[in-house]
Parts: C-alpha cells; sequence; structure tokens
C-alpha cells in the first residue's frame, strides 16, 4: 500500500530549530512534498526533493534518502507564526499527491 | 498573478441535495486537482485533469460525484445526492508541471446536515 508517517505534534520554542519527521511507503516514488497549512485554510507549497540531498530556501530545509523512504523537514530560527500544521506528501504516477496526516508545530514564547 | 480560487468559500446543504463546487486555477496552469479533507484525517485526492481530459479519478469516492473541466479552464465537481459523510473541506490545486510545487485554492467547506 501506499501510506506516509510524521508525528501528530511537536512543540518548540521562538528562536529555536525543529525538526519534523517523514517516513513513506510507496511502490511508485518520484518526489516528496511539504506543505504548510494555517488554520485549515489553503495548503502552501514549502519545498520538493526529487533527489537525496538537503535543499535549503531561507530558514526552512528539507532532506530526502529514497534508499531509506525517509524525509525531514527542518525549520530554524523558529518564530510564532511558523506555527501551523505541516504536511509531507509525496507523488509517484501523474502527479497527485499522496498526503501524510499532518504535524501540528506549536511555537511558544 | 491571481491565484487559486474556489467558490463557495462555505455551503451547507441537506442529506439527498446537490452542490456545486467551482475551481479556478491559475491561467495557463493545465494540471488541476481536487483534493478532499475530512475533519481529522489526510488531504485525499480525489482526480486530476490535464487541460479538460480526465488524467486519474481513481479517488473519486462514488458514483455520486462528478467532475467537469470544460475548456481546460475552470473546473466544477458536482455531488448529487449529498451524504452526510461527505462534509468536509474540498480543495483544488493547479501546476503547469507534473512534478514539484501544486497551488492549492483556499478550499470550500462542505457540511451535509
Amino acid at each position: 500500500g501506499q501510506s506516509l508517517e510524521q508525528p501528530s505534534e511537536v512543540t518548540a520554542v521562538e528562536g529555536a530549530i525543529v525538526q519534523i519527521n517523514c517516513t513513506y511507503q510507496t511502490s511508485g516514488f518520484y518526489g516528496l512534498s511539504w506543505y504548510q497549512q494555517h488554520d485549515g485554510g489553503a495548503p502552501t507549497f514549502l519545498s520538493y526533493n526529487a533527489l537525496d540531498g538537503l535543499e535549503e530556501t531561507g530558514r526552512f530545509s528539507s532532506f530526502l534518502s529514497r534508499s531509506d523512504s525517509y524525509g525531514y523537514l527542518l525549520l530554524q530560527e523558529l518564530q510564532m507564526k511558523d506555527s501551523a500544521s505541516y504536511f509531507c506528501a509525496f507523488d509517484n504516477q501523474g502527479g497527485k499527491l499522496i498526503f501524510g496526516q499532518g504535524t501540528e508545530l506549536s511555537v511558544k514564547p | 498573478e491571481a491565484g487559486v480560487t474556489q467558490f463557495p468559500s462555505h455551503s451547507v446543504i441537506e442529506k439527498g441535495q446537490t452542490v456545486t463546487l467551482r475551481c479556478d486555477p491559475i491561467s495557463g496552469h493545465d494540471n488541476l486537482y481536487w483534493y478532499r479533507r475530512v475533519m481529522g484525517k489526510e488531504i485525499k485526492f480525489l482526480l486530476h485533469f490535464v487541460k479538460e481530459s480526465k488524467q486519474d479519478e481513481s479517488g473519486m469516492p462514488n458514483n455520486r460525484f462528478l467532475a467537469e473541466r470544460t475548456g481546460g479552464t475552470y473546473s466544477t465537481l458536482k455531488v448529487q445526492p449529498a451524504e452526510l459523510e461527505d462534509s468536509g473541506v474540498y480543495f483544488c490545486a493547479s501546476s503547469q508541471v507534473l512534478r514539484g510545487k501544486q497551488y492549492f485554492g483556499p478550499g470550500t467547506r462542505l457540511t451535509v446536515t
């Protein structure tokens, strides 16, 4: 079958670094995406890893290991506005996204 | 550029009624996707259009759901007749290319009572 596992909740303090892990299981895989969602609104694209390694975009970085079926999202210099739900998702054939259940990140002052 | 828009933002209907959701993708995006999030669960794929053609409708729950994309521009998703389990948030997304970034709309929150 196809599935993704990510923690349901993570709590961190402002200014800290947090890592959200994602493991997946699928017979076909093209890449791993990360999306941010505030208060049930539009999911917003953060990153996409098609190849192994680290992708950095500002305070956010994403990592993929295809051999381990594992990836993570790293958020640095946490800000209060980073409190949101974070979803990992992979795409196999056709481009459709298969999502994990989401990680609720709470940033405390 | 204008983002993906969806209408209505909220809809409350009674079981057995019909509802039509609309999605306007970003201009020039051939790929259009519908997803649904039922409360407490993950965002689930419903179907994928490439221009006006249905590329993949493997996620459509049953034949009460009908999606169209006439002319390869906007898309509609009709639920007829609606059942209680159809309640959730319906998202539309579009993209220029198959891989990578998809642009999501704000969603339509459907409540069936």
